[in-house]
């Protein structure tokens, strides 16, 4: 079993909808929790970064982490065509060179 | 990319041969990382680097090597290409300087298909 589980979707949306990203994990050591936004054919990109449990807002997008449940959220408010691409939740269990678990990914698209 | 540069960008090679990726950063980051991405299983690590000929192993790192002589540049080696390694290969870098967080910045990726 994955350390790490992510719905691969794919996940298609009307402009200006709001979209749920969702993962789950296992490992109770996980503490670090980020978001990635990977367009196509391009290296992911950090989006949104997160420490132990709680809510985090930039913008459109508002990243949620319940420890208790070991589920992590990423909401995107009024959603754009331009934010179609494959978002991966990431974790880590602390800092100084740990290595991320990557979950595998959520294809998005937007339409306009 | 965050002054992180992969080459070469896209690579077709036979089974059996060897080959190398290179990763070049400007950032004068300590971490360096080698992943590979494939469908269903998203991103894995493959090796790191924590300085300058210092580094171990990750999740997938059989038949793979890697070699970090310079802070700037990372190889990854295919001692013997197998079809199993045709992939789509991340470098990433990532330095903490007295920060909290753990962010790591990825290059444009090496599209390798091995025949």
């Amino acid at each position: 079993q994955k350390e790490v589980e992510q719905d691969p979707g794919p996940l298609s949306v009307p402009e200006g909808a709001i979209v749920s990203l969702n993962c789950t994990y296992s490992n109770s050591a996980f503490q670090y929790f980020m978001w990635y936004r990977q367009y196509s054919r391009k290296g992911p990109e950090l989006l949104m970064y997160t420490y132990s449990s709680g809510n985090k807002e930039d913008g459109r997008f508002t990243a949620q982490v319940d420890k208790s449940s070991k589920y992590i959220s990423l909401f995107i408010r009024d959603s754009q065509p331009s934010d179609s691409a494959t978002y991966l939740c990431a974790m880590s269990a602390k800092t100084s060179g740990s290595r991320l678990t990557f979950g595998e990914g959520t294809q998005l698209t937007v339409n306009p | 990319d965050a002054g992180i540069t992969q080459s070469p960008r896209h690579k077709v090679t036979e089974t059996g041969t060897p080959v190398t990726l290179r990763c070049h950063q400007t950032e004068n980051h300590r971490y360096m990382y080698w992943y590979r991405q494939d469908p269903g299983h998203g991103l894995r690590l493959i090796h790191y680097s924590y300085g300058v000929k210092d580094t171990d192993k990750g999740e997938v790192s059989d038949g793979y090597s890697v070699s970090r002589s310079k802070t700037e540049d990372f190889l990854l080696t295919l001692e013997s290409a197998t079809s199993s390694q045709t992939s789509v290969y991340f470098c990433a870098i990532s330095d903490f300087g007295g920060s909290t967080t753990d962010t790591q910045y990825f290059g444009p990726g090496t599209r390798l298909t091995v025949l």
